[in-house]
């Protein structure tokens, strides 16, 4: 079965910083990979995706994710974080296989301070 | 704003009552996807639609229903509610039901039952 894994709740960072928000995930195959954030009271917001071709995938707003397919990872990165890029960041996967659903991770709290 | 609308945007009702949440999709998406999101559950997929027919069943409760009109825009239709129930339901869409496609959530509609 297919998972995703955020194992922190919350992460902290100073405006200016680079961060990460990790994402681990476990699907049989080769799997489809998506990043969105939830500002509050708003719907989600799509920032980018991994299907295949190059590890290092760029998106909205500056951010970007790599793909690690030996570690199971997508971590989502920021080489300078906002004070506005606080929000709720989710990580997704799609089993390839037909007729299968996105799964979400339980979501990280990004807090960034001025 | 991603394109895809869902009304009512709040909702307050009873224990035992019936809603109905509606979805329009992106204009030219013809696969439509139902979430619920809540404090304990996280974002949980309920079920998707593509071009009228229902494609793939994720946990929704046999109390819940939706339905794809020949507009394509979706209804969800919770019955019997419980204080359970309470969440947010997003609707998302896409092009296609394919995996790698990107799916676009709507505001979605905050349910209270009380």
């Amino acid at each position: 079965a297919q998972s995703v894994a955020q194992p922190e709740d919350q992460v902290n960072v100073a405006e200016g910083n680079p961060l990460t928000v990790k994402c681990t995930y476990s699907v049989s195959g080769n799997p489809y990979l998506f990043w969105y954030v939830q500002y509050p009271n708003r719907g989600l917001q799509f920032l980018l995706k991994y299907i295949t071709g190059d590890n290092l995938v760029k998106g909205s707003y500056g951010f970007e994710a790599e793909f690690n397919k030996s570690q199971t990872s997508f971590h989502l990165k920021k080489p300078s974080a906002l004070v506005s890029d606080s929000a709720l960041y989710f990580c997704a996967v799609r089993d390839p296989s037909p007729g299968t659903a996105l799964i979400f991770g339980k979501g990280t709290t990004l807090s960034v301070s001025s | 704003d991603s394109g895809v609308t869902q009304t009512p945007k709040h909702l307050i009702t009873a224990t035992g009552q019936r809603v109905t949440l509606r979805c329009s999709p992106r204009s030219g998406d013809l696969s439509v996807y139902w979430y619920q999101q809540s404090l304990d559950q996280g974002l949980q997929f309920l079920i998707q639609y593509y071009n009228g027919e229902e494609r793939a069943k994720g946990n929704i409760l046999e109390r819940f229903s939706a339905q794809q009109f020949p507009d394509l825009h979706s209804e969800l239709n919770l019955s019997s509610l419980e204080l359970g129930d309470s969440a947010l339901y997003f609707c998302a869409s896409s092009a296609r039901p394919r995996g790698q496609e990107t799916q676009y959530f709507g505001p979605g509609t905050r349910l209270l039952v009380l």
